[in-house]
């Protein structure tokens, strides 16, 4: 069964610095991944998708790596500004090959992260 | 574009009650699916659908029923609330599938006493 985890759980570092999410997976065999963003009572706004076949994706001061032979991916915030303060989430999207699992994204439990002003 | 919207954004429930959990995408989506998102737990899947008239369970379908009969619409059913059914709800749509990017509606936060 896939798992995602997501290290560290919580981060609080002083605006300007750039910071670096992780996040692993315990199996190769997926479409793509994807970063989200949730903010305090609300719904996940995607960040960046990369398919199985792409090593980054990058919007503005992000930028998102895949490692799928070691099962990582990175999520790197450039220059952080206190409006950046979420929880962010990593979701894997598993190709099930007739083994019975279900077709949907697997979740890690996010990182909590404060950028002090 | 509405994108995916969900009704109700609370809905306070007894033990026993039933009810219905909106979710509606106007972005011709094929693919959408049910999640629930619980502290410590992390989003699970509940149901999803690849399809008009094509439903499916997730790793947490017990206690929840689902149909789709129309490209737009996905409502969430539960016919006999429990207390370990409060929970956020949130519904994801995405063109074509898995492969594809998803898409999430704003939620609904249930609570069950």
């Amino acid at each position: 069964k896939q798992e995602v985890t997501q290290i560290p759980a919580a981060l609080s570092v002083p605006e300007g610095e750039n910071l670096v999410l992780n996040c692993s997976f315990t199996d190769s065999a997926i479409y793509n991944l994807q970063w989200f963003r949730q903010d305090p009572g609300k719904g996940l706004t995607s960040l960046l998708l990369i398919q199985s076949s792409q090593r980054e994706q990058t919007s503005g001061r992000l930028n998102a790596s895949l490692d799928k032979s070691s099962g990582r991916s990175t999520l790197y915030i450039a220059a952080s500004q206190p409006g950046d303060s979420a929880t962010y989430l990593c979701a894997v999207n598993p190709i099930n090959l007739g083994g019975g699992g279900a077709d949907g994204l697997t979740f890690g439990k996010g990182t909590h992260l404060i950028i002090q002003p | 574009n509405a994108g995916v919207t969900q009704t109700p954004k609370f809905q306070v429930l007894k033990t026993g009650q039933s009810m219905t959990l909106q979710c509606a995408q106007d972005m011709n989506h094929e693919y959408m699916s049910w999640y629930r998102q619980d502290p410590g737990m992390g989003l699970r899947l509940i149901h999803y659908s690849v399809g008009a008239g094509i439903t499916d369970q997730g790793e947490v379908p017990n206690g929840y029923n689902v149909s789709r009969s129309t490209t737009e619409d996905f409502p969430l059913r539960l016919l006999s609330a429990a207390p370990s059914q409060t929970s956020v709800y949130f519904c994801a749509s995405s063109y074509g599938g898995q492969s594809y990017e998803q898409y999430f509606g704003p939620g609904t936060r249930l609570t069950v006493t």
